[in-house]
């Protein structure tokens, strides 16, 4: 199975701050990536898939580059309802649909 | 609108057998693929199965926590999915979503997402 691996694990960071977090495949999965957001006690949803492709609806201050292994996502300019728990996952070899360990972006 | 609802979570024992249930609407349940995925308190996201469509004869796969001691299945006359896990362990405990799979130019996500049903397993 392909393992994803992603960093750091939390963060801390203030609004209007630019933040990114990464994640590493353990083989290479192309542009195969998609990004969710989990706020507590919600269920996941859906930012970025094909690693950079914004999800309709999603605010542009949302971005995802990546391929192969490498990823990143990207938030421009942090907001208030942006901190939450974010998730990337593969869909490139499937199933299973391996997640990350998920990164906690919570206020400093 | 989609609308994804799971029931039959609670508390369960060691060794017993769950089983849940996925509510469909707002969209063609019987051409959907629908996933498992399940979460731990305060840990990640784990995949755990996934059904197919009638197009691809309902076959089901399992995640290797899962494989050998469940069982997914579908009643597309009634809009319904189901998870069956026997078994249980202690680290079955978890939320547990439906979820149906979304494509966009071939690139596969979860798009719509049930609220989750808990489940606890104890001893």
């Amino acid at each position: 199975d392909i393992q994803m691996t992603q960093s750091p694990s939390s963060l801390s960071a203030s609004v209007g701050e630019r933040v990114t977090i990464t994640c590493r495949a353990s083989q290479a999965i192309d542009s195969y990536l998609n990004w969710y957001q989990q706020k507590p006690g919600k269920a996941p949803k859906v930012l970025i898939f094909a690693a950079s492709r914004l999800q309709s609806g999603v605010p542009s201050r949302f971005s995802g580059n990546g391929s192969g292994t490498e990823f990143s996502f990207t938030i421009s300019s942090l907001q208030p309802d942006d901190f939450a728990t974010y998730y990337c996952q593969q869909s490139f070899i499937t199933p299973p649909l391996t997640f990350g360990g998920g990164t906690t972006v919570d206020i400093k | 609108e989609v609308e994804l609802v799971e029931s039959g979570g609670g508390v369960f024992q060691t060794g017993g057998t769950l089983r849940l249930s996925c509510s469909a609407a707002g969209f063609t349940f019987s051409a959907s693929a629908i996933h498992w995925v399940r979460q731990a308190s305060g840990k990640g996201l784990e995949w755990l199965a996934r059904i197919r469509d009638r197009g691809h004869s309902h076959a089901p796969t399992y995640s290797v926590s899962i494989n050998g001691r469940s069982t997914v299945s579908r009643d597309d006359s009634r809009n319904m999915a189901y998870l069956e896990i026997n078994s249980l362990k202690t680290e079955d405990s978890a939320v547990y979503y439906c979820t149906r799979g979304s494509s966009k130019d071939g690139y596969n996500f979860f798009g719509y997402w049930g609220l989750g049903t808990l489940v606890t397993v104890s001893s």
